[in-house]
């Protein structure tokens, strides 16, 4: 059965520590991506990649880290220096090509207590 | 750079009412749009896409949206709701290439009976 993981579907953290949300998918898409989203705003992208070992900064990268170290993963890291990392994180892949269309995962809750 | 609105927050239709939700994007060229739906705690669905040719789209679940670009519109349509339609609903715009989505602030959706 084809389709994005995330796990795991909540998460809890103290203030300060570092945590990695997990991107699996089995699609053999190349290109995945990082959404963030809060109340009200819509979804924010954190970081995409469209190859393996490449990735780029989206609109709110600050104190985010990502990985491409195989095509069918794509790991988030909420570091100590995101200021307010209590959100819902989306995570979608996409087959390269201009008309191909972005397929999102179940999404992992993060509270930061 | 691009952007979408959905100027309604929040929309109450009766069951078995039409429904239409709005949508204006501003892009420089011919847009790739989008709309998707979400329930609450889960990730997005894609309903519909438009990249070119015939300005009317169909979808799943029934619903339809129609591209103007002289008003930069893309507003979703519905004939007749059902319960099952509650949810948010985003609006999404993508450039030539659509590696990155714009996504609107998104339209929550309730249906009474």
């Amino acid at each position: 059965d084809g389709g994005i993981t995330q796990s795991p579907k909540y998460l809890f953290r103290k203030e300060g520590q570092n945590v990695t949300l997990s991107c699996e998918q089995n699609l053999n898409h190349d290109a995945m991506y990082w959404y963030r989203q809060d109340p009200g705003q819509g979804l924010r992208l954190i970081y995409y990649s469209q190859i393996v070992n490449d990735f780029q900064k989206g609109d709110i990268a600050e104190g985010y880290s990502v990985s491409r170290e195989k095509k069918e993963s794509f790991p988030l890291t909420v570091t100590s220096a995101q200021k307010n990392p209590t959100a819902f994180y989306l995570c979608a892949s996409r087959r390269q090509g201009g008309t191909d269309t972005q397929y999102f995962g179940p999404g992992t809750r993060l509270t930061v207590l | 750079a691009q952007s979408v609105t959905q100027p309604d927050i929040h929309i109450t239709v009766s069951e078995g009412a039409s429904l239409e939700l709005r949508c204006n994007y501003s892009y420089g060229a011919t847009p790739y749009l989008f709309w998707y739906v979400q329930s609450p705690g889960q990730g997005l669905q894609l309903l519909l896409k438009y990249f070119s040719g015939d300005t009317l789209v169909q979808g799943i679940k029934g619903f339809e949206a129609e591209f103007k670009r002289s008003q930069s519109s893309f507003n979703l349509r519905k004939p007749s709701v059902h319960w099952s339609d509650a949810a948010e609903y985003f609006c999404a715009v993508g450039a030539g290439g659509n590696e990155k989505l714009t996504f609107g602030t998104g339209t929550r959706l309730t249906i009474i009976p």
